[in-house]
């Protein structure tokens, strides 16, 4: 199974701050790499897919990049409806693995 | 759209079998490039993706949970379902029913159901 390690597991920031939240693979994904969003009680949604690609009606502040083992989701400038756990999800190969999350809280 | 709504009981005892299914509306479950696919969610926990099936049939289970999970498929009611036996307190979660979707050569779990929480007790 390809592990899927995310980082901070929490964040603290402000509204209008740039937030980075970091995912690594333990083997070479390429770009195969999904970002979802997920509010509480809620489903997740997807931001990101194949890495870097916006998913139709997500905001523009919301960036992908990375491939290999590497990726990065990062947030231009926080809005109050961001913050919520992201997650990393690998579609490369089965079976289909998650990040841990990471929760962006307000300060 | 596509929407999907996860039905089933929200409690099961110890050693019993879990069923749930997934009614899915706004399409056909036997159209298109989709995967038809269960992730759960522990209270606090993250996302563990279960398994999921073609509408041929074809069926892909997370290694882990194989022994004990069934995934099936009704094209007449346009409805998947998750059976999963000898359930445990650690399978206590919210389960999901999603669409495993193909955009370009990307594929992503989009959308989801507003899940269901199952909880395993006595």
């Amino acid at each position: 199974d390809i592990q899927m390690t995310q980082s901070p597991s929490s964040l603290s920031a402000s509204v209008g701050d740039r937030v980075t939240i970091t995912c690594r693979a333990s083997q070479s994904i390429s770009n195969y790499l999904n970002w979802y969003q997920q509010k509480p009680g809620k489903a997740p949604k997807v931001l990101i897919y194949g890495a870097s690609s916006l998913q139709s009606g997500v905001p523009s502040r919301f960036t992908g990049s990375g491939s290999g083992t590497d990726f990065t989701l990062t947030i231009s400038s926080l809005q109050p409806e961001d913050f919520a756990t992201y997650y990393c999800q690998q579609s490369y190969s089965a079976p289909r693995t998650f990040g841990q999350g990471t929760k962006v809280e307000i300060k | 759209q596509v929407q999907l709504k996860e039905s089933g009981p929200g409690l099961v005892k110890p050693s019993q079998t879990l069923s749930l299914t997934c009614t899915v509306s706004g399409g056909s479950i036997s159209s298109g490039d989709y995967y038809w696919t269960w992730i759960r969610q522990p209270p606090g926990k993250g996302l563990e993706w279960i398994g999921y099936i073609y509408y041929s049939g074809s069926t892909y289970y997370n290694p882990s949970l194989k022994s004990r999970l069934t995934i099936s498929v009704d094209t007449s009611k346009n409805q998947f379902s998750l059976k999963l036996s000898s359930v445990t307190a650690a399978d206590t979660a919210v389960y999901y029913c999603a669409r495993y979707t193909r955009n370009t050569i990307f594929w992503a779990f989009d959308p989801w159901g507003q899940g269901t929480l199952v909880t395993v007790s006595s």
